[in-house]
């Protein structure tokens, strides 16, 4: 029984191409997150959603939209994807505080060529 | 400054050895304090999480708290082959967590 879950797993996609990644999650919980982890394994956090209002949106390209249709569901549209676009972008979820917890889905690798 | 910094590894432990983690956060303000494992090609898996100073124990998992000093700590007792992974530390002030750059363990059997 997933918790948190994206598709696709893989995306191969050339340069300029629009592409959309997406996450659900049946954890009941109100905020979802975007990490991007590039070729470093770096995790840094792109967008989160609480009760589908946006409330981070860290320096990202505006490329990068993200869209929360419910609380329940985030996906990431991105326009013109670039080589520097290649990573495992991970969507998470967590409860609105104290504890603020976050249950990670399984990554989406992307692939830009 | 790294918002959240780890001793960067590799760090090699024999089968059955303690394996030691550490990690330093620069924002006073963080609250919730969370151990992720990551095993190759797999996501991020929370472990341990901490919010007061002192230690809390889970299994063969002892994380350590200590806030004036800004530090946190994990300590893998009795370390097994499936251990062998990327740890990740982070620190969260509300919604945002900053994670560190991980350390790669490996346990040798």
């Amino acid at each position: 029984d997933t918790a948190v879950s994206q598709t696709p797993k893989y995306l191969v996609t050339q340069m300029g191409n629009d592409k959309s990644i997406k996450c659900e999650q049946n954890l009941g919980h109100d905020t979802m997150y975007w990490y991007k982890q590039d070729s470093k394994k770096f995790l840094k956090i792109m967008f989160s959603y609480n009760n589908k209002e946006l409330i981070i949106n860290e320096t990202v390209p505006n490329r990068f939209s993200p869209k929360s249709p419910d609380k329940a569901h985030l996906n990431l549209h991105i326009n013109s994807l670039e080589l520097g676009d290649s990573a495992v972008y991970f969507c998470a979820s967590s409860v609105a505080g104290p504890t603020y917890e976050q249950y990670f889905g399984p990554g989406t690798r992307l692939t830009v060529t | 400054q790294k918002e959240v910094e780890q001793n960067s590894g590799p760090l090699s432990v024999p089968e059955g050895a303690i394996a030691s983690l550490n990690c330093t956060y620069s924002d006073r303000v963080s609250q919730s304090f969370f151990w992720y494992r990551q095993y190759s090609g797999k996501s991020p898996e929370l472990i341990m999480s901490i919010y007061s100073n002192g230690d809390k124990e889970d299994g063969r998992f002892t994380a350590q708290l200590n806030k004036a000093s800004q530090y946190v700590s994990l300590l893998i007792r009795d370390s097994q082959p499936s251990d062998s992974a990327t740890y990740l530390c982070a620190a969260s002030n509300d919604y945002k967590l900053s994670f560190g750059a991980g350390t790669t363990v490996t346990v040798r059997a």
